[in-house]
């Protein structure tokens, strides 16, 4: 079966200070992978997709980059955070190809404070 | 994608169902409705979907009326475990790459014992 994982669980950056969070999947390949941001008492945003290795896309412009080093890994990075960063974030993925079914399964968040 | 209207929060008695509906007024033609709902703190979890048919599965059931321009959700028997903010999403199912979906701020269903 398929798994997601996402880590750390909780972070407390200062302003200023870089971001790493990480993601990977297991028993899947070539997945269609998410970047979503949910700020305090928000919807859900798309920040960044990517179809494969190295293929990234942003959905809105902001401080923050994505990378896929690898099929089943995607980093959500920061080199200076801001105040404004902060929030609940979730890695996501999806069968890549499927014409009829494109359920999107979520990792368990991170939430990040940015003080 | 479409655009999708749902109240803010809506209560319900353990035991009971819950019909949570959704407005996409403006929906198309090859435009798929999606729910999933969020529980505190947790990543959205996905429940049911569909096209023209109503729909069912072991967590809901989906209720598309005729004109496709509005849904409900039916939880059948609602325990304290399904208080959560539901989410409902019109989407083209592309397939492949473009396999975004797009939230609203969703419905916050709250389960009353």
């Amino acid at each position: 079966s398929q798994t997601i994982h996402q880590w750390p669980a909780t972070l407390v950056q200062p302003v200023g200070s870089p971001l790493s969070l990480e993601c990977t999947v297991e028993g899947t390949s070539n997945p269609n992978l998410y970047w979503y941001r949910q700020a305090a008492g928000r919807g859900l945003q798309l920040l960044f997709y990517s179809v494969g290795i190295g293929q990234i896309s942003s959905e809105v412009p902001q401080n923050l980059s994505a990378s896929r080093p690898q099929d089943r890994q995607f980093i959500l990075s920061s080199k200076k955070l801001l105040l404004s960063d902060s929030g609940f974030y979730l890695c996501a993925w999806s069968v890549r190809g499927s014409l009829t079914y494109n359920e999107q399964f979520f990792g368990p968040g991170t939430r990040l404070t940015v003080l | 994608d479409a655009k999708t209207t749902q109240p803010p929060s809506m209560d319900c008695a353990e035991g009971r169902a819950a019909n949570l509906p959704c407005n996409h007024s403006t929906i198309s033609g090859n435009e798929y409705v999606y729910w999933y709902r969020q529980i505190h703190s947790q990543g959205p979890q996905y429940i049911i979907h569909g096209l023209k048919n109503n729909e069912t599965n072991e967590m809901a059931s989906l209720i598309i009326t005729e004109d496709r321009k509005s849904s409900t959700l039916i939880l059948p028997h609602a325990t304290l475990r399904d208080t959560a903010v539901y989410y409902c999403i019109v989407r083209v199912n592309y397939g492949g790459a473009t396999n975004k979906l797009i939230f609203g701020t969703g419905t916050l269903l709250a389960v009353q014992p």
